[in-house]
């Protein structure tokens, strides 16, 4: 199993619907989620940051943790051609040696229909 | 990625020549990651440096790949011998101090021919 599970999609919605995305992770430990938002030929932008159970809102983006599920989802409202990209899940992890690493997912990849 | 610079954006090696891969945070960043991202895939962890001490390197995929950061700032990768698996994107990464949300620079695109 691998520590943090994206469908690769693509995910294709139309212009002005609400495309949810979705991530699930294996350690229970953790305790910090991401999401970050990848064009093509680019490097990866955080778009949003998740620290506890429930919904955190901003502008379009609403993220949603659920810690006993071991799942965090994206939700874009009033999707735009312009959202189009692929969209990273990342948790961060405490390691065995005392450090902490970032582990992602292999994202997923967002169309938005014009 | 505001705050951090990679260098070169493009490099195109044969296989077997040596390359080096630098990242430069601003100033003040005392933890800095190494990430690999092949073609259609996500970040994979390569290295973790707090400051000069390289704390982890579980990622580095085998002894051709070595990371430095003498003097806890800039940070170099070296990859030796390149093969052709080695083609990827490298990108460099520092937490913010507050968040530890992740930033990224705009990587390094390795071809290795």
């Amino acid at each position: 199993q691998k520590e943090v599970e994206q469908n690769s999609g693509p995910l294709s919605v139309p212009e002005g619907a609400i495309a949810s995305l979705n991530c699930t992770y294996s350690d229970r430990g953790s305790q910090s989620f991401f999401w970050y938002r990848q064009y093509s030929g680019k490097s990866p932008e955080l778009i949003m940051s998740i620290y506890s159970n429930g919904d955190k809102e901003d502008g379009r983006f609403t993220a949603q943790l659920n810690k006993a599920s071991q799942y965090v989802s994206l939700l874009i409202r009033d999707s735009q051609p312009s959202d189009s990209a692929t969209y990273l899940c990342a948790v961060n992890i405490a390691t065995t040696s005392g450090t902490y690493k970032y582990i992602f997912g292999t994202g997923t990849r967002l169309k938005v229909l014009a | 990625g505001a705050g951090v610079s990679q260098s070169p954006r493009y490099k195109v090696a044969k296989r077997g020549q040596d390359v080096a891969l630098r990242c430069d945070p601003i100033s003040g960043h005392v933890s800095l990651f190494w990430y690999q991202q092949a073609l259609g895939q996500g970040p994979e962890f390569l290295t973790y440096f707090q400051n000069e001490a390289q704390l982890d390197k579980s990622g580095l995929p085998s002894d051709r790949f070595f990371a430095e950061r003498p003097e806890g700032s800039v940070s170099t990768l070296k990859i030796q011998r390149t093969q052709q698996e080695d083609s990827a994107v490298y990108l460099c990464a520092t937490p913010g101090v507050d968040t530890g949300e992740l930033f990224f620079g705009e990587g390094s695109r390795l071809t290795v021919l």
